[in-house]
This record gives C-alpha cells, structure tokens and sequence, in this order.
C-alpha cells in the first residue's frame, strides 16, 4: 500500500531554532500535500495545503513566513519552522494524496508524525 | 459553512459493543471516512463509505446514510487497545478532507 515517510520522528531543540520536517511519498506521486498540526488533547488542525510545483495555501491564522512550505517534486514536501518558540512545541503531521479522487479508498495517506520540542 | 458533529467523549466497557455517530453538513460529498489515532500517533485509515449502508470490516463495522448526513462507526468485543480517538472525515466536492474533532473512547475492564 501506499506509504508516506516523515521525518525526523521527534526533534528538541531551543528556541530561537529553525527546523526543517521531511514528507515524502515512497511509492506514488503525491500531487498534494497537507500539513496539520495537533497540540494535546486536541484534533488535527490543518495548516497548509501544497500542490507541487506550486505555491502552498495556509489556513487562516497560520504565519506563512514562519511555516515555510517547499514542494518542489512529486514525491516530496518540507516544513520549515522558522525561529521556533516553545509556543510552537507540537504534534505535526503530513500526508498526501495522489492522482486522481483517492487511492484503494483512501484519501490521503498520513505520515507517522515528527513530535516537535522547543526549549 | 462545513460541518462535522462527533461527541467528544464515550466510554465502554471491554467485551461489549459501541456505537460512535458523526453528523456531517458539507460542500458535496465524496465519501465518509473513519480513522483511529492513538494518543502522539498519526491516523490510521478505518473504513471509507461512499454509498448507504453498511460496511463490516471484522470487528469494525461503518455505516452510512446520505439523506440523513449521517454515519456511525460501529466497535465489537472491544479490546483495551481500543482506547483511541476516532475520526470522522467527509471528503467535499472538491475532493478536500474535512475533519470532525475526534472522539476520544475510553476501554474501562
């Protein structure tokens, strides 16, 4: 089936760090890439969306200049957090879609998630 | 605008049976999904339903109908480690995903 590499899984570093988390698609060609965010005890939150080759479309009340988001090839999207403030400490999580409505009934394919920690 | 009505919270017992609702009003409708997330894990794809009725998959079993805006993810013999939250997802016209908040079941023994 289709998998979805995220990485690193968990990063702690201090604040003031800009960080950069990797999604890539392994074996299909994600036309699109969504990056969501989840503080504790909450739902999954929607930050971006990012169609390769374009540029990506934030959420309202997401920083653009501080989540930079880069989907230069099919098969792989990065976040950069910015400058990061403990503030920023969450769950992020990407995933993708490939061509065409959906793939073996599923939409999107998540990736395992990059737990992040500013000090 | 889009919405997605799942409770919050239910609790079971292991062994018996539970029933989680969603309630959806969304921009067109491509499909219903279903997914369970382990607390400081990503979502694991359940069940898709796209046409009324049921879908059984071992001991999970989702249903869904149109007319109503509705769907219920059905859990059987429930298992400690089916302590999880769950998802309900509706797929638009546009072919996005919209989320409901999750319910967070909780397995008593």
């Amino acid at each position: 089936g289709a998998v979805v590499s995220q990485h690193p899984s968990w990063v702690i570093c201090k604040s003031g760090t800009s960080v950069k988390i990797e999604c890539r698609s392994l074996d299909f060609q994600a036309t699109t890439m969504f990056w969501y965010r989840q503080f504790p005890k909450q739902s999954l939150m929607l930050m971006a969306t990012s169609n390769e080759g374009s540029k990506a479309t934030y959420e309202q009340g997401v920083e653009k200049d501080k989540f930079l988001i880069n989907h230069a090839s099919l098969t792989l999207s990065t976040l950069t957090v910015t400058s990061a403030h403990p503030e920023d400490s969450s769950f992020y999580i990407c995933s993708a879609r490939g061509q065409g409505p959906s793939q073996e009934g599923q939409p999107q394919h998540f990736g395992d998630g990059t737990r992040l920690s500013i000090l | 605008g889009q919405n997605i009505d799942q409770p919050t919270e239910m609790t079971a017992t292991e062994g018996a049976i539970v029933q989680i609702n969603c309630t959806y009003q969304t921009s067109g409708f491509n499909g219903l999904f279903w997914y369970q997330q382990h607390a400081g894990e990503a979502p694991t794809f359940l069940s898709y339903n796209v046409l009324d009725g049921l879908e059984e998959k071992g001991r999970f079993s989702s249903f869904l109908s149109r007319s109503k805006g509705y769907s219920y993810l059905l859990l059987k013999e429930l298992q400690m480690k089916d302590s999880a939250s769950y998802l309900c997802a509706v797929l638009d016209s546009n072919y996005q995903l919209i989320w409901g908040a999750g319910t967070k079941l909780i397995i008593k023994p």
